[in-house]
């Protein structure tokens, strides 16, 4: 089946540490996305890639960082920095940037003590 | 499941009746927009989208309407059923951000 998978669906880690959270597809799409999601709100752009080797910071860039050394795979680091870690977070991809339906992963909720 | 959304607008409507989603975005610029819905615990889907050079779209039980003039958007379910409860959420993009932008949210309650 193609798809986008996030896992795990629920992570637990002690403040201060670094986290990263996977996210994986196989549509061969180029642009890849994460996005945090909190109770009453919607989806907020952490950081975008359109292509490999290549990323930009979203509205939410801060205390994240990225990686995007495989077309398939786009892996996020929740790091000590981020003051409120604990949210929904979503992948997202898309045959290319911009004016493309952007198909979801499953998310992955993080849970910071 | 997640909870998304505590504090969300929300709609109620009977079983079989029509809803009518409301969307207000603010950036002239935009072009192209996006309905995805959202139920507990999982991922966004896709509805319909729809660009800026038109002003309504139709899918299976569902319509877009765009109005540029006064930056709103609308989804229109028709003979809504329970499976419809969700979070529905607009999104937007245009040639200077090559990522969409959310709305905050709506949720649609069916009562059987």
């Amino acid at each position: 089946d193609g798809g986008i998978t996030q896992s795990p669906k629920y992570l637990f880690r002690k403040e201060g540490q670094n986290v990263t959270l996977s996210c994986e597809q196989n549509l061969n799409h180029d642009a890849m996305y994460w996005y945090r999601q909190d109770p009453g709100q919607g989806l907020r752009l952490i950081y975008y890639s359109q292509i490999v080797n290549d990323f930009q910071k979203g509205d939410i860039a801060e205390g994240y960082s990225v990686s995007r050394e495989k077309k398939e795979s786009f892996p996020l680091t929740v790091t000590s920095a981020q003051k409120n870690p604990t949210a929904f977070y979503l992948c997202a991809s898309s045959i290319k940037g911009g004016y493309n339906e952007q198909f979801f992963g499953p998310g992955t909720r993080l849970t910071v003590l | 499941g997640e909870s998304v959304g505590l504090h969300l607008p929300t709609l109620s409507v009977q079983e079989g009746d029509n809803s009518i989603i409301n969307c207000a975005y603010s950036n002239s610029a935009s072009d192209y927009f996006i309905w995805y819905k959202q139920e507990s615990g999982k991922g966004p889907q896709f509805i319909i989208d729809i660009r800026s050079n038109m002003d309504k779209r139709q899918g299976q039980r569902v319509t877009v309407l765009l109005n540029k003039t006064v930056k709103h958007l609308s989804l229109q379910i028709a003979a809504t059923q329970p499976g419809d409860s969700a979070v529905y959420f607009c999104a937007e993009s245009n040639t200077g951000r090559r990522a969409l932008t959310f709305g905050s949210g709506t949720r649609l309650q069916v009562q059987p």
